[in-house]
């Protein structure tokens, strides 16, 4: 079965500007997960969302917004870009939010912003 | 949450067994302990995951102590392909993945 795909794949953005990097998730996995990767500060958790609903947020700044469709699809919004939200930002989906499930990862959106 | 401590780096040659260690010694008793990798810039890849009894799939196998206060990632015959960093993650409770800094793993010819 398909995997999770993240688009798109890479992004280039101006400082100010916002974005919005969409994740479907395996087909049946009803949590989304999103993490961003710099070189800095490796990967850190974002934020997750089950049943439409965000459950648990990382440590990161209002302007980093998500949201979970009835489908599971997610987005994550970035508003006012700093060049410090450069990253690969990275969306793992899960087939329910208990413990002993494992996550599965897309490969990513590589945000650069200028 | 419980913390994680691995080396930052290993060497294997290939064809040989690479075993990567792991110490998780502020594990709780439902927290289970799991291995991601990692290749250059690409979604981290599920590889095994565990409780208390030692695991296997077609991947790895999975070592966990009795006291479940440290554990070993065992890819039986490592290949160039197996070239990555390594993650081993207890997970906490909010269901969020705490990757720390790894182990870089090299697999030589």
């Amino acid at each position: 079965k398909a995997g999770v795909t993240q688009t798109p794949r890479y992004l280039i953005k101006t400082r100010g500007q916002q974005v919005t990097l969409s994740c479907s998730p395996i087909s049946g996995h009803r949590s989304v997960s999103w993490y961003q990767q710099t070189p800095g500060q490796g990967l850190q958790f974002l934020f997750e969302y089950f049943s439409e609903t965000q459950r648990n947020k990382g440590n990161f700044p209002g302007r980093f917004s998500g949201r979970q469709f009835s489908n599971s699809r997610s987005e994550m919004n970035v508003s006012t870009l700093e060049l410090g939200d450069s990253a690969l930002y990275l969306c793992a989906s899960r087939r329910t939010r208990v413990t002993n499930t494992e996550a599965f990862f897309g490969q990513g959106t590589r945000l650069t912003v200028v | 949450d419980a913390k994680t401590t691995q080396p930052t780096s290993m060497d294997c040659a290939e064809g040989r067994a690479a075993n990567l260690p792991c110490n998780h010694s502020t594990i709780s008793g439902n927290e289970y302990v799991y291995w991601y990798r990692q290749i250059h810039s690409q979604g981290p890849q599920y590889i095994i995951h565990g409780l208390k009894n030692n695991e296997t799939n077609e991947m790895a196998s999975l070592i966990i102590t009795e006291d479940r206060k440290s554990s070993t990632l065992i890819l039986p015959h490592a290949t160039l392909r197996d070239t990555a960093v390594y993650y081993c993650i207890v997970e906490d409770s909010g269901y969020a993945l705490n990757f720390g800094k790894g182990t870089s793993l090299l697999v030589t010819p």
